[in-house]
């Protein structure tokens, strides 16, 4: 299907686990976004790319990884987990105009 | 920095009756502003935009925005609010390359 999908939808872990979401859009937008939503912040950028193999940090983004080695797939990497990213996590694209179109989020709960 | 703020956190209208939600924004230069809308455990749906050119913006669902320059303002409207608008509403503004998001406003609307 056509659109932007994240995987998983929902996941629970344990403080200091890894942990990976996925993100893969199908339009072969350049711009790429991770964000994460809590509660009274609205959305945080935590990373952001602008064309596979080029990515720079958002806002928030400690504890965070992420690469592109394909223009089509996100993935975000909690390299140890923290319970301070329990969150709901948006990944994000664009193309040339300024409007991002969003996947259906990944709710994450660290134990 | 470019900035937008939702003074509402809440807003409750009756069916039938008009909606408006508020935002202000904070640019230098001038301002691309945008209007998602979120339902429940959804991903974020673009709703509208302002990039430059009429003072009234249409967009998706019968909703509309007013540009007002002189008072830095982007209100959401919409003239007739359904059940079905219930929702969290979120005003962005464009800083590159990314958006910027108010703290969101949720919207209930009672039958």
């Amino acid at each position: 299907d056509a659109g932007i999908t994240q995987s998983p939808r929902y996941k629970i872990t344990e403080t200091g686990r890894q942990v990976t979401l996925m993100c893969h859009q199908t339009w072969s937008h350049s711009y790429m976004f991770w964000y994460r939503q809590d509660l009274g912040h609205g959305l945080r950028l935590i990373y952001y790319s602008a064309a596979a193999d080029i990515t720079d940090k958002g806002e928030v983004p400690d504890g965070y990884v992420v690469s592109r080695s394909k223009t089509e797939n996100f993935p975000l990497t909690l390299e140890s987990a923290t319970r301070s990213q329990t969150s709901v996590y948006f990944c994000a694209s664009r193309e040339r105009t300024d409007t991002q179109y969003f996947g259906p989020g990944t709710r994450l709960t660290v134990l | 920095a470019q900035s937008v703020a939702q003074p509402e956190d809440q807003v409750n209208v009756a069916e039938g009756n008009p909606l408006t939600v508020k935002c202000t924004y904070s640019v230098s230069g001038n301002p691309y502003l945008f209007w998602y809308v979120q339902y429940p455990n959804r991903g974020l749906q673009f709703l509208l935009k302002y990039i430059t050119g009429d003072n009234l913006v249409k967009g998706s669902y019968g909703f509309e925005a007013e540009f007002n320059k002189s008072q830095t303002s982007f209100h959401l409207k919409k003239p007739s609010a359904l059940v079905s608008d219930s929702a969290l509403y979120f005003c962005a503004v464009r800083d590159p390359p990314q958006l910027s998001f108010g703290a969101g406003t949720t919207v209930t609307v009672r039958a």
